[in-house]
């Protein structure tokens, strides 16, 4: 157990829906990122918070967005979904926003039909 | 971040040690080698990094070579349950914002 919380774990949904994926960090880490792997694709780099604040940016579509709340819990809000879109999605957290060691959550399986 | 290269898979018996080599032979002098693993679907699991000494945890070792220009995870007496994708990630320790990076991994098989 890393210690991160995603939920929901899994979800289906259709195509044009809006869904909204939550990660509670480990207890005590600022920084949260969000991946997302697709089916026998590699984790890909979505976005990073520390803090409340966004850190870093990867290749998050404008239909995807983030936040990360005061009490350090993120979302990751997911509009006019496409059937590509399905895949897991990965929230990660770690101390400190520069730190190589990050832990990760269970993911979030999302299926869009 | 410099790019490394891994063997796409890998097998291993039960109770042998299984040794995961790692490319990275455009690496800089201030840049870690993280090794990460992702069983079946389930989140990637931090497993060791190192800069330039060999390391050793309670799940693996690590051992650079001394140009830095390789590595070498090990896993002293596999099991089982070590079948997973493992990721060999190389990472400046000025990376300040930089995430890591995942790149395909080696699969690693163990057999019974």
């Amino acid at each position: 157990d890393s210690g991160v919380t995603q939920t929901p774990k899994h979800l289906i949904t259709a195509t044009g829906q809006r869904v909204t994926l939550r990660c509670s960090p480990r207890s005590g880490d600022l920084s949260v990122y969000w991946y997302q792997q697709s089916l026998d694709q590699g984790l890909q780099f979505l976005i990073q918070y520390y803090n409340g604040e966004e850190r870093a940016k990867g290749n998050i579509l404008e239909r995807f967005s983030a936040q990360q709340f005061p009490d350090l819990h993120s979302e990751l809000n997911l509009s006019s979904l496409e059937l590509g879109d399905s895949a897991l999605y990965f929230c990660a957290s770690s101390v400190a926003g520069s730190t190589g060691e990050l832990f990760f959550g269970e993911g979030s399986r999302l299926t869009v039909l | 971040d410099a790019k490394t290269t891994q063997p796409p898979s890998m097998d291993c018996a039960e109770g042998r040690a299984a040794n995961l080599p790692c490319n990275h032979s455009t690496i800089s002098g201030n840049e870690y080698v993280y090794w990460y693993r992702q069983i079946h679907s389930q989140g990637p699991q931090y497993i060791i990094h190192g800069l330039k000494n060999n390391e050793t945890n309670e799940m693996a070792s690590l051992i650079i070579t001394e140009d830095r220009k390789s590595s070498t995870l090990i896993l002293p007496h596999a099991t089982l349950r070590d079948t997973a994708v493992y990721y060999c990630i190389v990472r400046g320790l000025g990376s300040g914002n930089t995430p890591l990076v995942f790149g395909k991994g080696t699969r690693l098989s163990v057999i019974a």
